[in-house]
């Protein structure tokens, strides 16, 4: 079936550096994508969004890269953190309020 | 900020027990949903609910689940008879529900662990 991946599971990076993280998806249809992130112990916290009309979006520190073409979702984090340390989740939908497909994680560790 | 609340934090069972694991969505909110974390594993959708009536649901959410609106403000879900493989977070999300075009982000609450033994 269709399918929401991620690349790489574990990302470390140095405090103040910019983070890259990616994701894949495969259905075709979908239409909205999301960026979440997951702290032990809690539940999954939006970041950041985008529709498929769009192929970037930036939020405070964040953004969003949408490459439908090749069917591939990222997202950069600006002068990274340690309260950045966490599990980031990309998840898609095909609009609307439909169900949230969710890729399976990438955790983000910060050297300080 | 609202955000979506659920009760209790942990929950340990016996299996075949039944539990009900509580939530209260954002208050504007229409469109309430029901996703399980295995340990280590990704976040998966069970059910979705809008306007008293499920949505859409998963091929997990089987005849054990349930899900009830019983008043203005709660949404529940129900797990008749417990299996050891229940055990996961369970997760209720809410968004707004302004249609279809509307890009509609789902707001998680902190979830509910539960274990069965």
């Amino acid at each position: 079936g269709e399918s929401v991946g991620l690349h790489l599971p574990t990302l470390s990076v140095q405090e103040g550096d910019n983070s890259i993280i990616n994701c894949a998806y495969s259905n075709s249809a979908s239409d909205y994508f999301i960026w979440y992130k997951q702290e032990s112990g809690k539940g999954p916290q939006f970041i950041i969004d985008i529709r498929s009309n769009m192929d970037k979006r930036q939020g405070q520190r964040v953004t969003v890269l949408l490459n439908k073409t090749v069917k591939h979702l990222s997202l950069q984090i600006a002068a990274t953190q340690p309260g950045d340390s966490a599990v980031y989740f990309c998840a898609e939908s095909e609009g609307g309020n439909t169900p949230l497909v969710f890729g399976k994680g990438t955790r983000l560790s910060v050297i300080a | 900020e609202p955000e979506v609340t659920q009760t209790p934090s942990h929950q340990v069972t016996q299996m075949g027990q039944e539990v009900i694991l509580r939530c209260v969505p954002i208050s504007n909110h229409l469109y309430f949903y029901w996703y399980r974390q295995i340990l280590g594993q990704k976040v998966e959708f069970l059910v979705s609910f809008y306007n008293n009536e499920i949505s859409e649901k998963s091929e997990i959410f089987d005849d054990q689940f349930s899900v009830e609106r019983p008043d203005g403000s709660n949404f529940t879900l129900k797990i008749r008879s417990t299996k050891l493989e229940d055990s996961a977070m369970y997760f209720c999300a809410s968004s707004r529900g302004s249609g279809r075009a509307a890009r509609e982000t789902q707001y998680f609450g902190p979830g509910t662990r539960l274990l069965v033994l």
